[in-house]
């Protein structure tokens, strides 16, 4: 198994940007995970999904972000308009759905807004 | 203006030592705790995990002891190697789904 796989693996932009993370889970995994890591606050969960609903969104920022799980091999986490402290690495992570399960992280995007 | 971040406690050890890593969690009814590994560059990769109705567990080289009385999660790395070096991350999960919230991380350095 290729593991989650996370795209693009670096994006620069400008301020008023919109962006594009994307994500595809381990196979037959059931929930799909976005944190965000920052040297400020660490790693956050900013929403996560189960068998491709949003379960919990509580962790999203503000209305700038938001993200979607049209099937249950993809995920997009979207920043629209984008500003520069939105600049961090986004981790999608996927697990098998129970609870008490451990979760696998893709490699990440680094963004970075300017 | 100054850019204040999050303080990493770093333990430094000698290659061949035994590292123990320290986290306390927050929430007494977490009843599930993962040990995360990660290097510069990549994302948080698994280590070990306990189930609260544990207090030990061990794995190839490590050992992770849960006190539930105190909080207090511990991670043991045997025989310390270079590749070792890494922010190692505990994580409760709160019982919702797989649902994991991460502490701060402690950086630990492997000198030869």
């Amino acid at each position: 198994d290729a593991g989650v796989i996370q795209s693009p693996r670096h994006e620069v932009t400008e301020m008023g940007q919109e962006v594009t993370l994307r994500c595809k889970p381990i196979s037959g995994h059931n929930s799909l995970f976005w944190y965000r890591q920052t040297m400020m606050r660490g790693l956050e969960l900013l929403i996560y999904f189960n068998n491709n609903v949003p379960i919990d969104d509580s962790g999203m920022p503000e209305d700038r972000f938001s993200a979607k799980m049209p099937n249950a091999s993809f995920s997009t986490l979207k920043i629209q308009p984008s500003e520069p402290r939105d600049s961090a690495v986004y981790f999608c992570a996927s697990a098998q759905g129970g609870s008490n399960e451990k979760l696998f992280f893709g490699s990440g995007t680094q963004l970075s807004v300017l | 203006g100054e850019n204040v971040g999050l303080h990493l406690p770093t333990l430094s050890v000698q290659e061949g030592d035994n590292s123990i890593i320290n986290c306390a969690y927050s929430n007494s009814a977490s009843d599930y705790f993962i040990w995360y590994k990660q290097e510069s560059g990549k994302g948080p990769q698994f280590i070990i995990d306990i189930r609260s109705n544990m207090d030990k567990r061990q794995g190839q080289r490590v050992t992770v002891l849960l006190n539930k009385t105190v909080k207090h999660l511990s991670l043991q790395i045997a025989a310390t190697q270079p590749g070792d070096s890494a922010v190692y991350f505990c994580a409760e999960n709160t019982g919702t789904a797989s649902k994991l919230t991460f502490g701060t991380g402690t950086r630990l350095q492997v000198t030869l």
